[in-house]
């Protein structure tokens, strides 16, 4: 049990174009998610916490412009890189909380790598 | 959330257990200690987590000091697939307060 997907596991972008990244939940329901953004040789990075039917909440220096974060069901979440540039080139990472679950532990998916040129 | 801190690196000879410190001397009472590791190229995977008993499950041990300013994760029989980096993360048990703040970690290396 307990197992988060992301879809695509890689990607490859030219610059200038959108991504969109989908982070589901396969056997539990999360009201709650999170992105995560790991640069290479670096620890994972808190971008968001996406909450069910309403808006994410993004941590400080995170553009939400430019990192939109959908959650329109119970086991999905999107994020969407507008406009990428090289810099944007990352480890993409979710996890949910399962809401059925008294306690807090997060569960990951298995990441998205981008890769902007 | 409180502060971790971690050795950087470990080595640890196939078949015999691996101890893996945390200090987390700022903590406080309604936090809990949990423990990620993540294998290179992977989602972190969740290990154990406790408040202040000691907690072992199928793939480890969790000792908490008494005074909680310390813990150790145990993994009795290391394997070469438990080379990865272990995150030790202090977290409050409210809902609403589930972020996870990732310190650098403890990058374990499995020797055969």
């Amino acid at each position: 049990g307990a197992v988060v997907s992301q879809h695509p596991s890689w990607v490859i972008c030219k610059s200038g174009t959108s991504v969109k990244i989908e982070c589901r939940s396969l056997d539990f329901q999360a009201t709650t998610m999170f992105w995560y953004r790991q640069f290479p040789k670096q620890s994972l990075m808190l971008m968001a916490t996406s909450n069910e039917g309403s808006k994410a909440t993004y941590e400080q220096g995170v553009e939400k412009d430019k990192f939109l974060i959908n959650h329109a069901s119970l086991t999905l979440s999107t994020l969407t890189v507008t406009s990428a540039h090289p810099e944007d080139s990352s480890f993409y990472i979710c996890s949910a909380r399962d809401q059925g679950r008294a306690s807090y532990e997060q569960y990951f998916g298995p990441g998205t790598r981008l890769t902007v040129t | 959330d409180a502060k971790t801190t971690q050795p950087t690196s470990m080595d640890c000879a196939e078949g015999r257990a691996a101890n893996l410190p945390c200090n987390h001397s700022t903590i406080s009472g309604n936090e809990y200690v949990y423990w990620y590791r993540q294998i290179h190229s992977q989602g972190p995977q969740y290990i154990i987590h406790g408040l202040k008993n000691n907690e072992t499950n199928e793939m480890a041990s969790l000792i908490i000091t008494e005074d909680r300013k310390s813990s150790t994760l145990i993994l009795p029989h290391a394997t070469l697939r438990d080379t990865a980096v272990y995150y030790c993360i202090v977290r409050g048990s409210n809902f609403g307060n589930e972020k996870l703040t990732f310190g650098t970690g403890t990058r374990l290396t499995i020797i055969p």
